[in-house]
């Protein structure tokens, strides 16, 4: 299995921050990372795939990089409804596709 | 749009077989290049994949999961389902249907059924 690691696992953060998520891979999965948020009790949404392409009607204060091992989800300025828990997701090899542990990020 | 929503009893008894169904709605489960998936989540926890299948009938399944798991197609009803066998209650948690959109470096879970708790007890 490839295994995804975030840091931190936790943060607290106030509207307008700039926040940073980190993912790492335990292998090369070259591009093939996505990005996911989720609020409780509701399904995943997809905000980035390939490592930074924002997904259709997602707002532009998201955005992803990085490629290989190594990548970030930003968010330039948080608003109220982006506290949430964060996902990062390989999909470079489906033996299994699997996902990061989370990163919660709530208010400060 | 299309939508997903996942059916299926929520309760199931140590060693049967958990079945659940998503049904697709708003669009063909046979068009572009889409193919359907299954991923669970146990409370409060992170989330796992469970495989996918495309239209076609080829499937994929975690390994960790394989020797239990079988997933199916009915494009004539536009579903896609789910059995599970042998339960634990390690396999309690929240069960989400999901649209898989693939392309240049990405297959991204891009649909989501509002996913349905099954507990496994008896």
């Amino acid at each position: 299995d490839i295994q995804m690691t975030q840091s931190p696992s936790s943060l607290s953060a106030s509207v307008g921050d700039r926040v940073t998520i980190t993912c790492r891979a335990s292998q090369s999965i070259s591009s093939y990372l996505n990005w996911y948020q989720q609020k409780p009790g509701k399904a995943p949404k997809l905000l980035i795939y390939a490592a930074s392409s924002l997904q259709s009607g997602v707002p532009s204060r998201f955005s992803g990089s990085g490629s290989g091992t190594d990548f970030t989800l930003t968010i330039s300025s948080l608003q109220p409804e982006d506290f949430a828990t964060y996902y990062c997701q390989q999909s470079y090899s489906t033996r299994p596709f699997t996902f990061g542990p989370g990163t919660k990020v709530d208010i400060k | 749009q299309v939508q997903l929503q996942e059916s299926g009893p929520g309760l199931v008894k140590p060693s049967q077989t958990l079945s659940l169904t998503c049904t697709v709605s708003g669009g063909s489960i046979s068009s572009g290049s889409y193919y359907w998936s299954w991923i669970r989540q146990p409370a409060g926890k992170g989330l796992e994949w469970i495989g996918r299948i495309y239209t076609s009938g080829s499937t994929n399944y975690n390994p960790s999961l394989k020797s239990r798991v079988t997933i199916s197609v009915d494009t004539s009803k536009n579903q896609f389902s789910l059995k599970l066998s042998s339960v634990t209650a390690a396999d309690t948690a929240v069960y989400y249907c999901a649209r898989v959109v693939y392309g240049d470096y990405h297959d991204a879970f891009d649909i989501w059924g509002q996913g349905t708790m099954v507990t496994v007890s008896s």
